[in-house]
């Protein structure tokens, strides 16, 4: 399985909502990403979990949480979003054993927040 | 068909023909980089990946060309079908971690049938 899967694969929600996305991997992957991408850009990183524990959070704003509940699932909630986080959240996972390795991509949610 | 530097985001090339899409990066400690294809409504798909150590690395009708005097990265795709047609990711590898991956802008290749 080189699969990484993700759900929903659309959103729309009110300002006022919450809600979560999530990824799956069983790739026997340690480190999960969160990107978002905006339209004709590339993704941007949020956050990394490296054996299912934070590592990098690049200044994301605390409306967006992640979690990480086992080494195969990645989950990122939602509270209280902005017009301006309309998005695809893209989902990434790698080995985590070398400096130079590849990450593999969900195929994202498309999230639209009005 | 040739994109130029990350000024032109934009490239369309005769279905048959050869492309070459063009990254430049500005970190001269990087030492890995990979191309990603992304279709429109998908994900970044992996496509091929040069460690520095190496100026080219070939796949099935791609090669990267790695030129680390100028740092520049080139992917040349042979015989463009109407499947290519998508955006093309260079991406870095800053760090002396694996997760300090940054893209660049992104080229998108239109295929001419």
């Amino acid at each position: 399985d080189t699969e990484v899967t993700q759900t929903p694969k659309h959103l729309v929600m009110g300002m006022t909502n919450k809600k979560s996305l999530k990824c799956e991997q069983h790739m026997g992957h340690r480190a999960m990403y969160w990107y978002k991408q905006k339209a004709k850009k590339p993704p941007e990183l949020m956050f990394v979990y490296s054996y299912e524990k934070l590592s990098i959070n690049e200044s994301v704003p605390s409306r967006f949480s992640p979690e990480c509940p086992n080494s195969s699932l990645l989950n990122l909630h939602l509270h209280a979003l902005q017009p301006e986080d309309s998005a695809l959240y893209l989902c990434a996972s790698s080995q985590a054993r070398a400096q130079q390795e590849t990450q593999y991509f969900g195929p994202g949610t498309r999230l639209l927040v009005l | 068909g040739e994109s130029v530097g990350l000024h032109l985001p934009t490239l369309s090339v005769q279905e048959g023909d050869n492309s070459i899409i063009n990254c430049a990066y500005s970190n001269s400690a990087s030492d890995y980089f990979i191309w990603y294809k992304q279709e429109s409504g998908k994900g970044p798909q992996f496509i091929i990946d040069i460690r520095s150590n190496m100026d080219k690395r070939q796949g099935q009708r791609v090669t990267v060309l790695l030129n680390k005097t100028v740092k520049h990265l080139s992917l040349q795709i042979a015989a463009t079908q109407p499947g290519d047609s998508a955006v093309y990711f260079c991406a870095e590898n800053r760090g002396t971690s694996y997760d300090k991956v940054i893209f660049g802008p992104g080229t998108s290749l239109s295929v001419i049938p």
